[in-house]
């Protein structure tokens, strides 16, 4: 069994402020862990992913997340918020290759002038 | 690139109609996700098909089914629609496994389904 769960449904911070959305997994087996960010009325695109190797994973955007298995963490971060940065980000899980993802319910980031 | 393709975008239907979506995934992928995502909802997992076979269900309704083609394109057919059932509907596909990137799956646009 798997599951992902999101601190926060919603975090506002200031443009220019670091952003930190916060995913805690839970896996019987190695995990697999993505980061997907959804603009309104648009599908879900793949911001970076954990699959094995280096812990610390970059990804689009100036985005990048630190898997972290003694603390079952995969939280998504970015030093310099953008007001394009605006969106839901769901962090999911998988684990392996032709697996089913389980989504978190997802947060909401408002970036502010 | 070549991204998945979902057809149609939009969709409305009356209540106890029937539905079909379609999904093109990236040339190359042989597996098919099916996901479905509520108003103010985490996308929830449906179906999927490796090679033409069904390789996972999670929790569809019994009136919809699904299918992937000799072409690996899927439909998913949903019959007896209800007001629960307007959602917007992603497709996904992720490489062969012998990819390293076979764990990644890639979602195309969705189609948004109403149903009054």
């Amino acid at each position: 069994a798997q599951s992902v769960t999101q601190l926060g449904s919603h975090v506002s911070v200031s443009e220019g402020a670091l952003v930190l959305l916060r995913c805690n997994y839970s896996s019987s087996v190695p995990p697999y862990l993505f980061w997907y960010v959804q603009y309104p009325n648009q599908g879900l695109q793949l911001l970076l992913k954990y699959t094995t190797g280096a812990t610390l994973v970059k990804g689009i955007n100036g985005f990048e997340a630190e898997f972290k298995k003694s603390e079952t963490s995969f939280h998504l971060t970015k030093p310099s918020a953008h007001m394009s940065d605006a969106a839901e980000y769901f962090c999911a899980v998988t684990t392996g290759g032709g697996n089913k993802l389980t989504f978190g319910t997802g947060t909401q980031l408002k970036v502010e002038l | 690139a070549a991204g998945v393709i979902q057809s149609p975008r939009h969709l409305i239907k009356e209540k106890r109609e029937t539905a079909t979506l379609k999904c093109y995934p990236i040339p190359r992928h042989d597996t098919v996700y099916w996901y479905q995502q509520g108003p103010g909802q985490d996308p929830q997992f449906l179906i999927s098909f490796y090679e033409k076979m069904q390789s996972d269900k999670g929790s569809i309704p019994d009136r919809f089914s699904a299918q992937q083609f000799s072409d690996y394109h899927s439909e998913l057919n949903m019959s007896s629609l209800e007001l629960g059932d307007s959602a917007l509907y992603f497709c996904a596909s992720s490489p062969p496994s012998r990819d390293r990137d076979q764990e990644t799956q890639y979602f195309g646009p969705g189609t948004r389904l109403l149903v009054l």
